[in-house]
């Protein structure tokens, strides 16, 4: 199981917005570590999409916006396109209870775009 | 423009070993970290753990610990992974990807390798 949690799938139609939620811990989230976002499009390596909950990269369109509050996060993204269909990810870190630091991802959710 | 790129797919045994590569270019190491993420079938990422190439510390996920090795050739800026005793479980396509060191973000990611484990 992921230490961050994620819904499996969410989907829309084109134009319209949906938000991938982000569940973590105060091991991770909660303990105010960034929560980042990635997106892989079929056959694709990952890319950043979001980083420091809310950064837009160079050349992420502002349709991509990204928050944080507490111990979860979200991905929201408005305008839907076909070409957004993929899978996405949240990551942070987990300080755990051995306090040996580590990334960890969210299980990824699957975008289909209607 | 930063780029990395990965080796080509292999096709290990069970109780083999695989070494997977990844070249930088467009930048140097310095002040970056190099992490590795694999991605099994029908499931989501998988930190594995990463090597700042200009110290050569690592850092291995527990899960990973004495079953894989990072390691990195400054003067090719390449870095490798090489992971010992593979089972089917191992079958994924792997992934490094580059750290601005305490981000805890990945910000360029290689192609990938898919690493398939068959008798």
């Amino acid at each position: 199981q992921s230490v961050l949690t994620q819904p499996p799938s969410v989907s829309g139609a084109p134009g319209q917005t949906v938000t991938i939620s982000c569940s973590g811990s105060s091991s991770n989230i909660g303990a105010g570590y960034d929560v980042h976002w990635y997106q892989q499009l079929p056959g694709t390596a990952p890319k950043l999409l979001i980083s420091y909950n809310t950064n837009r990269p160079s050349g992420v369109p502002d349709r991509f916006s990204g928050s944080k509050s507490g111990t979860s996060a979200s991905l929201a993204i408005t305008g839907l396109q076909a070409d957004d269909e993929g899978d996405y990810f949240c990551q942070s870190f987990d300080i755990g209870l051995s306090g040996r630091g580590r990334e960890v991802f969210g299980g990824g959710t699957k975008l289909t775009v209607l | 423009q930063v780029q990395l790129v990965q080796s080509g797919a292999e096709v290990k045994k069970p109780a083999s070993s695989v070494k997977v590569s990844c070249q930088a270019s467009g930048d140097t190491f310095d002040s970056y970290g190099i992490g590795w993420v694999r991605r099994t079938p029908g499931q989501g990422l998988e930190w594995m753990g990463g090597i700042i190439p200009a110290f050569g510390t690592t850092n291995y996920a527990q899960k990973f610990q004495g079953r894989v090795t990072f390691t990195a050739d400054e003067s090719t800026t390449t870095a490798f992974m090489e992971l010992n005793s593979l089972t089917s479980d191992d079958t994924a396509v792997y992934y490094c990807a580059r750290d601005v060191v305490g981000s805890h973000f990945f910000d360029y990611w290689g192609q990938g390798t898919v690493v398939t484990v068959s008798s």
